[in-house]
């Protein structure tokens, strides 16, 4: 079963207005956290955001937010006045506990969205 | 400054022959990963290592072997066995293993063409 679901594979969005990119995820764990990672055309991966099951308040970072809908297995990245260095792929990613070792042994990564901020 | 560190950034390989990822990191960080990447996809976990001298199996091990002999340093070789290796190598790390919260780092990434 897909555990992490992005289901635009590509957005496009006018310079300065918000933007959301969509990601459900699925798990039977209680206890487990949310990314969102960026990847420039360069290839590295660049931590945005993330969000923690347990927290209470939605998660911010500056131009950056999670809309975290917990029942809805659903963490939407919302980019506010986008700007054109905000063009990337955007990623989300969950981490869960491993049934053998107890561990958090990996990020499950979506295929991704595509963003392209036009002037 | 602390980061990860991966070499070469771009690497050719001609069928049937071994060729080894460098990554290094500087950020004390006790667990490493390597992940690859295909065009339009995500990221796919091939091997990880929560402490020296100890590694896993990701995902997609197959073809793939790693070693962790300093904390610093966890090379990736990509074997002959490997069937279709051209992509794009990506290293993480992160403080250790146990927490969910704990963000990866990730290093530049190399871009592996077998010709």
């Amino acid at each position: 079963a897909q555990k992490i679901t992005q289901t635009q594979p590509g957005m496009f969005v006018q310079e300065k207005e918000a933007v959301t990119l969509d990601c459900t995820y699925d798990t039977s764990d209680q206890s487990y956290g949310l990314f969102w990672y960026k990847q420039p055309s360069s290839g590295e991966m660049i931590f945005l955001i993330y969000q923690g099951s347990y927290d209470e308040q939605n998660a911010t970072e500056g131009r950056y937010s999670l809309n975290f809908q917990k029942a809805r297995k659903s963490a939407n990245l919302v980019i506010s006045a986008s700007q054109l260095g905000d063009s990337a792929m955007y990623f989300c990613a969950m981490r869960e506990r491993a049934f053998f070792s107890g561990g958090y042994n990996k990020l499950i990564f979506g295929a991704g969205t595509r963003l392209a901020v036009h002037p | 400054d602390g980061g990860i560190t991966q070499s070469p950034k771009y690497l050719f390989r001609k069928e049937g022959q071994n060729v080894t990822l460098s990554c290094e990191q500087n950020l004390n960080h006790d667990a490493m990963y390597w992940y690859r990447q295909d065009p339009g996809q995500g990221l796919r976990l091939i091997y990880y290592s929560q402490i020296v001298n100890d590694f896993q199996k990701g995902d997609i091990a197959e073809g793939y072997s790693v070693s962790r002999e300093k904390k610093e340093s966890f090379p990736l070789t990509v074997t002959s066995a490997q069937k279709n290796p051209t992509a794009f190598y990506l290293c993480a790390s992160s403080i250790e293993y146990e927490s969910s919260y704990n963000e990866q780092f990730f290093g530049p990434g190399t871009r592996l063409t077998v010709l």
